[in-house]
């Protein structure tokens, strides 16, 4: 099992550019999440997915878009980078949203916005 | 004030040291998860608690929903326990995970 699987693992944007993170699972989990990770925070959540075709807004949802069009997958879009953007991202996966039986965390994009 | 609170924000412990770190949270949740991220950054799910008491190898994670707190010890404590170690509640309302800051605990050999 490739359990969460996140590309690219570090990126390089200019301000204003626009991209696209990477998540994939294999568990067949109906709840998928990206959270952001900043220096002395705790990790918030952008947007999640209780299934295909449902997404909704987390805590800081400002200049990302995501979809989920597949059980698979659920890109994160970044619009038009801004420096505020650098950080490290994760994206996670649970068999039932709240998560009974916990988390899978992929293993992070670190990005950095010049 | 966060919504969950972790202590100490930092610990040096010798190897063989027996390891606690705490966590406070605000709000009513439906369940605690304590996570491990080593440096590289990989994230590992370690327990999820709604009451009681868990157990795995040298760790274990209590938590008391009245008094809203939950700690995370380490046994015989080991360099390779090295990492930060992460507390997040899920709230009952909205059924969101909310994560304390982390503690960064490192262990001497």
């Amino acid at each position: 099992n490739a359990g969460v699987t996140q590309t690219p693992k570090f990126q390089v944007l200019k301000t204003g550019q626009s991209m696209t993170l990477q998540c994939a699972q294999d568990m067949n989990h109906e709840y998928m999440s990206w959270y952001r990770q900043d220096p002395g925070m705790g990790l918030r959540l952008i947007h999640y997915s209780v299934g295909a075709g449902i997404t909704d807004q987390g805590e800081v949802p400002n200049g990302y878009n995501v979809s989920r069009s597949t059980t698979e997958d659920f890109p994160l879009r970044l619009l038009s980078a801004a420096p505020s953007q650098t950080s490290v991202y994760f994206c996670a996966s649970s068999y039932t949203h709240p998560g009974v039986y916990g988390y899978t965390f992929g293993s992070g994009t670190r990005l950095t916005v010049v | 004030k966060n919504e969950v609170e972790q202590s100490p924000q930092n610990l040096t412990a010798q190897e063989g040291e027996f390891i606690t770190i705490n966590c406070s949270y605000s709000v009513g949740i439906s369940a605690l998860h304590w996570l491990q991220q080593h440096p590289g950054g990989g994230i590992v799910s370690l327990f999820m608690l709604s009451s009681g008491k868990k157990k795995h190898g040298r760790l274990i994670a209590t938590i008391n929903i009245q008094e809203k707190h939950s700690s995370l010890h380490i046994t015989a404590s080991h360099p390779r326990d090295s990492a930060v170690y992460i507390c997040a509640v899920r709230v009952l309302r909205g059924n969101k995970l909310v994560f304390g800051a982390g503690t960064i605990l490192r262990v001497k050999s």
